[in-house]
């Protein structure tokens, strides 16, 4: 299994502001996902990040509001855009061969916007 | 719409007996399923997996059994242990189109009590 790290683990920030979630994983991975988990909810899937090219957004998602880079096959950042107190939650990345094959989850970044 | 549901939110068992974790799911395009556990302040960790062409599927302590008429599935841990004491959720995805990304349930949290 894949080792993945994700900074920050947490942070508190200002509504109208954006945050940058990094993730790094010890390994070369074919598919890297973001996932988000609302209080009380369950997770759900953000986006695909794709290695060169754009990442694939799920329904209810855009990329103005959650930009995605893959610069390589070990790395990707998810940016929080102009937040509002509903984007409180944790964001997570995970990586796998593919959709249907088991994924390995980072920490998770708790994120609260005030 | 729920496609994937873990009506109990908790559970709480003796050490050394058995935990059953429900999960039931609607989309008759699913047709892999998987266990994972969640500890605070960390990702879900993958537990085991089944696919519907296998009505069970054992790993040590852990056993997942699959009832395709009934959509339904179970996680069986036995013995329980105090560490065993996480949320674990319920996965499934398809293997087509917009079926292949992992849908999650809610989660059940599992307390097991020396």
């Amino acid at each position: 299994s894949a080792v993945i790290s994700q900074k920050p683990s947490r942070d508190i920030c200002q509504r109208g502001t954006s945050l940058t979630i990094q993730c790094q994983v010890d390994s070369q991975v074919t598919m890297m996902f973001w996932y988000r988990q609302q209080p009380g909810q369950s997770l759900t899937l953000i986006a695909t990040a794709n290695q060169g090219s754009e990442a694939t957004y799920e329904s209810g998602f855009v990329i103005d509001k959650f930009p995605i880079s893959r610069p390589n096959l070990t790395f990707s950042t998810l940016t929080v855009s102009n937040m509002s107190p509903e984007d409180s939650s944790i964001y997570l990345c995970s990586v796998g061969p593919d959709y249907q094959e088991t994924q390995y989850f980072g920490p998770g970044t708790r994120l609260l916007v005030l | 719409d729920q496609q994937v549901k873990q009506n109990s939110p908790s559970l709480s068992v003796q050490e050394g007996r058995i935990s059953i974790l429900n999960c039931d799911y609607t989309n008759s395009m699913f047709d892999y399923f998987l266990w994972y556990k969640k500890y605070p302040a960390e990702g879900p960790t993958f537990l085991i997996s089944i696919s519907s062409i296998k009505d069970k599927n054992e790993d040590g302590r852990f056993t997942v059994f699959l009832n395709k008429s009934a959509k339904h599935l179970s996680l069986h841990i036995v013995p329980s242990q105090p560490g065993d004491s996480a949320v674990y959720f319920c996965a499934a995805s398809g293997n087509a189109g917009n079926n292949r990304k992992l849908i999650w349930g809610l989660g059940t949290s599992l307390a097991v009590n020396p």
